[in-house]
């Protein structure tokens, strides 16, 4: 099957400084990409959407200018936390699909710590 | 726009006892709805899909179902398992949108 990989799977960050995650599609072309964030016992939150070569599409209440999502190519996407707080520190998981396929293949995800 | 509800939000189970999930959706223009497991701190596993022309699926001891028309679908865990522990997440996407569940949370006992 479709395999999605994050990088890192966990970071540490000082407040302040910040964060990039990689989000990759192995074995195959992600023209969507989608980024969500989870805080302990709930579920995910989708925080925008990606198109290839496009600007990402956001959702209310995230601020773009600190979540900058850059989708470059068909296989990877970046998110980066600018200025990180401690509430910030959360789990954030990344997923893909391809052209009409409408399936969405998870990554791992990755846990920022920002203390 | 789509609000997805699950129920229980926890349910605890013996071993070996057949469960049921329930997950419903306010609209019924979908594509498709996937269930999801997730352990603590990890991230998905995708465990069925199911597109809006079926009515239902089946993976090994799970078996989903889906009511499109009443806006509902169902995770049948059939002689459950301590690994089957875990919460387990409906989503359904309406295109290009995907919106999740709040998840119920599954512990089954030794």
């Amino acid at each position: 099957g479709a395999v999605v990989s994050q990088h890192p799977s966990r970071v540490i960050c000082k407040s302040g400084t910040s964060v990039k995650i990689e989000c990759r599609s192995l074995d195959f072309q992600a023209t969507t990409m989608f980024w969500y964030r989870q805080f302990p016992k709930q579920s995910l939150m989708l925080m925008a959407t990606s198109n290839e070569g496009s600007k990402a599409t956001y959702e209310q209440g995230v601020e773009k200018d600190k979540f900058l999502i850059n989708h470059a190519s068909l296989t990877l996407s970046t998110l980066t936390v600018t200025s990180a707080h401690p509430e910030d520190s959360s789990f954030y998981i990344c997923s893909a699909t391809g052209q009409g396929d409408y399936e969405q293949y998870f990554g791992p995800g990755t846990r920022l710590t920002v203390t | 726009k789509q609000e997805v509800t699950q129920i229980p939000a926890a349910l605890s189970v013996p071993e070996g006892e057949n469960l049921v999930l329930n997950c419903s959706f306010t609209d019924s223009a979908i594509y498709n709805l996937q269930w999801f497991r997730q352990d603590p701190g990890k991230g998905l596993t995708s465990l069925l899909l199911i597109q809006s022309s079926q009515r239902e699926q089946t993976s090994g001891r799970l078996n989903a179902s889906l009511d499109k028309s009443s806006g509902r679908s169902t995770l049948y865990i059939a002689a459950s398992q301590p690994g089957d522990s875990a919460t387990y997440l409906c989503a359904v996407n309406t295109g290009n949108q995907f919106y999740f569940g709040t998840g119920t949370s599954l512990t089954v006992i030794p």
